[in-house]
C-alpha cells in the first residue's frame, strides 16, 4: 500500500516569505508526527496529532511554526517569514495509534533552503 | 528525560565484513529502544525495537541488536555486511513520559566498500 507522502520533495524560499509543507500520512493512521532534522542531526520532535487534535506542539521552536489536521488526515507545517536556521529537512510520520509499542511510519521529507 | 548517544559519525566496511554501530542510552532504565535506517532521499524505516521481551533483538535485513544494561548500550550489528546496507543509522528512545515523543540520536553513515 501507499506510504507516507511528502510535498513538496525540495523547497527554496527567500528570508521572509511562508512556506506551506504537506503530509499525507497512511490512509486510517490516527497518530501523525512532524520531525525537523537539520543537517548531520537526528530527527527533532516538532508536533504531534491524534485525529483533529494537536495534543503537543512543544517541539514548535517559535510562534513562526504553525501545523494543522483540519480533517484528520492531511496535515500542514506553516512556517512564517523564514529565516535562514529554519533550513532543514522536514519529515512527517504516522502511526496507527500513538504508543511506544508502534513503529512510526515516515514520509521522506522535505528539505526546506531558506536564502 | 531519556536520550541516546551514536558512538562515531561515519563508519566505513569492506563487503562481507562485520557492521557495528554504537547506540548508548542515559542510565535509566528504557522501556523500549529502536534502530531505524534511512537511504538517500528515503524517509527513516524501522529496522528493529527492543520492548523488554528480549535482550537480543532480531531486525529485517540482518541486522540485530542486544541490549546491555550493565553498559547501557544497544549496538547494531550485521555480520556480513552488503553493499545495499549504505545509509544513515539512528539509535531513538522515547521521551519519557511522553512515550510518542521519539528522541533521536545523531545518526551513524554507513559506507560500504567493495
Amino acid at each position: 500500500g501507499a506510504g507516507v507522502s511528502q510535498s513538496p520533495r525540495y523547497k527554496v524560499a527567500k528570508r521572509g516569505q511562508d512556506v506551506a509543507l504537506r503530509c499525507d500520512p497512511i490512509s486510517g493512521h490516527v497518530s501523525l508526527f512532524w520531525y525537523q532534522q537539520a543537517l548531520g542531526q537526528g530527527p527533532e520532535f516538532l508536533t504531534y496529532f491524534q485525529n483533529e487534535a494537536q495534543l503537543d506542539k512543544s517541539g514548535l521552536p517559535s510562534d513562526r511554526f504553525f501545523a494543522e489536521r483540519p480533517e484528520g488526515s492531511v496535515s500542514t507545517l506553516k512556517i512564517q517569514r523564514t529565516q535562514q536556521e529554519d533550513s532543514a529537512v522536514y519529515l512527517c510520520a504516522s502511526e496507527p495509534l500513538a504508543g511506544p509499542y508502534n513503529e512510526q511510519f515516515f514520509g521522506p521529507g522535505t528539505r526546506l533552503t531558506v536564502l | 528525560a531519556q536520550s541516546v548517544t551514536q558512538l562515531g559519525s561515519h563508519v566505513s566496511v569492506s563487503e562481507g565484513a562485520l557492521v557495528l554501530l554504537r547506540c548508548n542510552y542515559s542510565s535509566s532504565v528504557p522501556p523500549y529502544l529502536f534502530w531505524y535506517v534511512q537511504y538517500p532521499n528515503q524517509g527513516l524505516q524501522l529496522l528493529l525495537k527492543y520492548t523488554s521481551a528480549a535482550t537480543l533483538v532480531k531486525g529485517i535485513n540482518g541486522f540485530e541488536a542486544e541490549f546491555k544494561k550493565s553498559e547501557t548500550s544497544f549496538h547494531l550489528t550485521k555480520p556480513s555486511a552488503h553493499m545495499s546496507d549504505a545509509a544513515e543509522y539512528f539509535c531513538a528512545v522515547p521521551r519519557h513520559p511522553n512515550v510518542y515523543k521519539l528522541s533521536f540520536g545523531a545518526g551513524t553513515t554507513v559506507t560500504v566498500r567493495a
